[in-house]
């Protein structure tokens, strides 16, 4: 079965400073990896995806991420955070199977950007 | 373009009652998937609706069931209410049944 596990349930940094959130796969099958976005009291917004094209991935608001096979990670970065960056991250792969595609979250992150 | 919208926002139930969640995809898209996330948690598949039909099911009871319109809005009915079922409900629609998904706002169901 295909899943995701989000390591650290809880991540702070100082603005400007570098943010990693990570995200480990498994999966028997290639991935098509996510980050969603989730502000407080909203629904999902994709940052980014992973889809079998090039490996380093950029988002919206300046996040990327890498899809590492060798270490099974999808970890996802920016350079230098802002204090709108406060925000729960998850983490998803999609599952596809002959009715359809569903998505996998992970447990999130929530992200905490300091002065 | 309206993305997914979800009505109602909020909703206060007891325990036993029967709730009804109504989505609208966004526009072009005619598959809808139903999420639960509860306070805490990432979001947990419950359905996936194709052509008025269910297409796949998450490990959900009965008590959960849906339904999709010729327009391509959908319901989730919860039946039974648990205290365990407050969560934050999300719809997500896409162009087809393997697409990308695109998520509505949300309902916040409570129930006591």
């Amino acid at each position: 079965a295909q899943s995701v596990t989000q390591l650290g349930s809880h991540v702070s940094v100082s603005e400007g400073a570098l943010v990693l959130l990570r995200c480990n796969y498994s999966s028997s099958v290639p991935p098509y990896l996510f980050w969603y976005v989730q502000y407080p009291n909203q629904g999902l917004q994709l940052l980014l995806k992973y889809t079998s094209a090039a490996t380093l991935v950029k988002g919206i608001n300046g996040f990327e991420a890498e899809f590492k096979k060798s270490e099974t990670s999808f970890h996802l970065t920016k350079p230098s955070a802002h204090m709108s960056d406060a925000a729960e991250y998850f983490c998803a792969v999609s599952v596809f199977t002959g009715g359809g595609n569903k998505l996998t979250f992970g447990t999130g992150t929530q992200l905490k950007v300091e002065l | 373009d309206a993305g997914v919208t979800q009505s109602p926002t909020h909703l206060i139930k007891t325990r036993g009652q029967q709730v009804t969640l109504r989505c609208s995809p966004k526009s072009g898209h005619d598959t809808v998937s139903w999420y639960q996330q509860a306070l805490g948690q990432g979001p947990q598949f419950i359905f996936q609706y194709y052509e008025e039909e269910e297409r796949q099911r998450g490990n959900f009871p009965d008590r959960f069931s849906g339904h999709q319109f010729p327009n391509y809005s959908s319901e989730l009915n919860v039946n039974a209410l648990l205290l365990g079922d407050s969560a934050l409900y999300l719809c997500a629609s896409s162009p087809d049944r393997f697409g990308e998904q695109f998520f509505g706002p949300g309902t916040r169901l409570t129930v006591l």
